[in-house]
């Protein structure tokens, strides 16, 4: 069975620092891997996601992502923490032949001024 | 124009009665889903329907149902409600199953009483 594990309940961050929200997986066959944020009582937003190919991808807001296949993690970073990032942080897995997308149990960003 | 929309976005309720929830997305998708958010903002899906068919159908009480007339709409009926059904029903849609990016729904508060 597929799973994801977002290890960190909460990260901390000053602004204009560099971020990173960790994100590991467990899946059979090859992944399909997503981080999508989610503001306060608002529904998630997708950022990125990995599905074959270079193993940075780059999103929306400034956000990126590497996949890292040996270490089985898809960790979301940001050169320069804003303000506006602090949310909700989800990374989720699927893969070939699945048909639902898991959830991890989300981060929450905090960055401060 | 709203991509994809709930009605309504709060619902206070009494145990014991029957809901609905709506859901209609513009964005001419094939797959829409039905996610429940506990308090402790878990995620966890629910159903998916792939134009008009139901393919995935979690493990969730009989007393949910879920109903799409269209490929536009996924609908949500809860009977008999109960205190633990107490969460956010997000709706969301996307083009394809797997690999697709899914883009939800603002959200249905349910408070049951």
């Amino acid at each position: 069975a597929q799973s994801v594990a977002q290890p960190e309940d909460q990260v901390n961050v000053a602004e204009g620092n560099p971020l990173t929200v960790k994100c590991t997986y467990s899946v059979s066959g090859n992944p399909y891997l997503f981080w999508y944020v989610q503001y306060p009582n608002r529904g998630l937003q997708f950022l990125l996601k990995y599905i074959t190919g270079d193993n940075l991808v780059k999103g929306s807001y400034g956000f990126e992502a590497e996949f890292n296949k040996s270490q089985t993690s898809f960790h979301l970073k940001k050169p320069s923490a804003l303000v506006s990032d602090s949310a909700l942080y989800f990374c989720a897995v699927s893969h070939t032949g699945f048909q639902k997308l898991v959830f991890g149990t989300g981060t929450r960003l905090l960055v401060s001024p | 124009d709203t991509a994809v929309s709930q009605t309504p976005k709060y619902l206070v309720t009494q145990m014991g009665n029957d809901k609905s929830i709506k859901c209609e997305q513009n964005l001419g998708h094939d797959t829409m889903y039905w996610y429940k958010q506990d308090s402790k903002k878990f995620l966890k899906i629910m159903f998916s329907y792939n134009n008009k068919e139901l393919i995935i159908n979690e493990t969730v009480p009989n007393r949910f149902s879920p109903k799409s007339p269209d490929k536009a709409h996924l609908n949500l009926h809860i009977n008999s409600l109960e205190l633990g059904d107490s969460a956010v029903y997000f709706c969301a849609s996307s083009p394809g199953q797997g690999a697709r990016e899914q883009y939800f729904g603002p959200g249905t508060r349910l408070t049951v009483t």
